[in-house]
Formats: structure tokens, C-alpha cells, sequence
């Protein structure tokens, strides 16, 4: 399977404070995309970085990806309490395909 | 607003009974793809469709089953042969450009229970 795998599981940190999250894979990507889902609400798409790519950013998010490593890494600088939510990096299913094959998540709770 | 819309938001379903989840997009976009989110899990992939009158199983089809007779709507039904179909259901589209996996926007999910 070619799932992205999240780390930490849980992510605990106060306002103010940046926090990181960390995906790998196992086998070549097109592109890699992470995703935001609110307790109970459906995923929102946050980023999408392509292989060629090395960092991106979109706000206070910054990702970056080693495909050397084959992993990534989402940093959301300057936390709120409203950044509180489970966060998901996405791969292709293979060079070509149009599936996306999720990870398991980063629970993310931010302490006002 | 553009955007997918799921219905119902929760939904029972009785011993040896078929259910229907609906799906409805307004975006314009030809993918739709349906996945199961069980509790501190990530997202599988049960069934998705690239194009009207047509869908492919995803990693978990058994059990379900769906039509694409039109591009706004993408239901997917729950058959009494999925023995545990508790869990989180989510519609996501996306566009297509040919090019490997796209921004997918999801519906707000349902939520499956058995009574």
C-alpha cells in the first residue's frame, strides 16, 4: 500500500506556538496534499506540493517535501485555537492515478 | 454557494436492510469518489467515478454499491452483505486534467449507524 503515514498521532501545544506535523510514504508520488477535517465535518484541502517541489506555503502553513526521504512536513506557524482539528496528508495511488490513499491523521488540539 | 452537499446527516439502518447515502455537487466536476472513515482512522476508498456511466471499486467496495446516471449525483448504497457498516461516510469531488490526482472537496459526511 502506498499510504502516507502521519507523526506524530496526537499533537498537543499552546497558542502562539508553531506546530509540526510529519508525513512519509513508501513508494514515487506526483504530488503529495494535505487536508484539515474539524471534528465530525468532511475534509477541507489545505496544500498541494508536486514532486519537483520542495517547500510551499499558503498562509501561516508551510510544507515541504524530500522525495529523496519520502516524506513531508506541514509547519503551521503562530497556532490558534481554532487550528484545533485532525490533519491528513493524501498521495496519488500511482503515477497517473486520479485516487487519492490517506494517512491516519495528526490530531491536533491547540490550548487557548 | 458551490460546494457538495450529503444527505441525510444521520442515518440507522435495521438488520438485513439496504440503505442510500446521497451525494449532490454543484462544481461542475467530473470525479466523485466515496470513502469510509472509521474512528481514529484515515479515509478508504470504497468506490469513485471519473465520468457519467461509470465507476471503478475502490479498496473496499464489498458490500456497497453506486450509480452515476448524472454528473451532479454520485448515491451509494449500503447492502444488507456489508456486515459492519458503522463508520463515517464522506463524498469528495474533484476536476479532472489528465494529469494524476487533483484537490478533492468533500461533503460533510454521514454518519451510519445500526440499530
Amino acid at each position: 500500500s502506498q499510504q502516507g503515514e502521519e507523526d506524530p498521532q496526537a499533537l498537543s501545544i499552546q497558542e502562539g506556538e508553531n506546530a509540526t506535523m510529519n508525513c512519509s510514504y513508501k513508494t514515487s508520488i506526483n504530488n503529495l496534499q494535505w487536508y484539515r477535517q474539524n471534528s465530525g465535518r468532511g475534509l477541507v484541502h489545505l496544500i498541494l506540493i508536486r514532486s519537483n517541489e520542495r517547500e510551499k506555503h499558503s498562509g501561516r502553513l508551510r510544507v515541504t517535501l524530500d522525495t529523496s526521504k519520502k516524506s513531508s512536513s506541514l509547519l503551521i506557524t503562530a497556532s490558534r485555537a481554532a487550528d484545533t482539528a485532525s490533519y491528513f496528508c493524501a498521495t496519488d495511488a500511482g503515477r497517473g492515478s486520479e485516487k487519492l490513499v490517506f494517512g491516519k491523521g495528526t490530531k491536533l488540539t491547540v490550548n487557548p | 454557494d458551490g460546494g457538495i452537499t450529503q444527505s441525510p446527516k444521520y442515518l440507522f439502518r435495521k438488520e438485513g436492510q439496504n440503505v442510500t447515502l446521497s451525494c449532490e455537487q454543484n462544481l461542475n466536476h467530473d470525479a466523485m469518489y466515496w470513502y469510509r472513515q472509521d474512528p481514529g482512522q484515515g479515509l478508504r476508498l470504497i468506490y469513485y467515478s471519473q465520468i457519467v456511466n461509470d465507476f471503478q471499486k475502490g479498496d473496499i467496495a464489498e458490500g456497497y454499491s453506486v450509480s452515476r446516471e448524472k454528473k451532479e449525483s454520485f448515491p451509494l448504497t449500503v447492502t444488507s452483505a456489508q456486515k459492519n457498516p458503522t463508520a463515517f461516510y464522506l463524498c469528495a469531488s474533484s476536476t479532472r486534467n489528465g494529469w494524476g490526482n487533483q484537490p478533492q472537496h468533500f461533503g460533510d459526511g454521514t454518519r451510519l449507524s445500526i440499530l
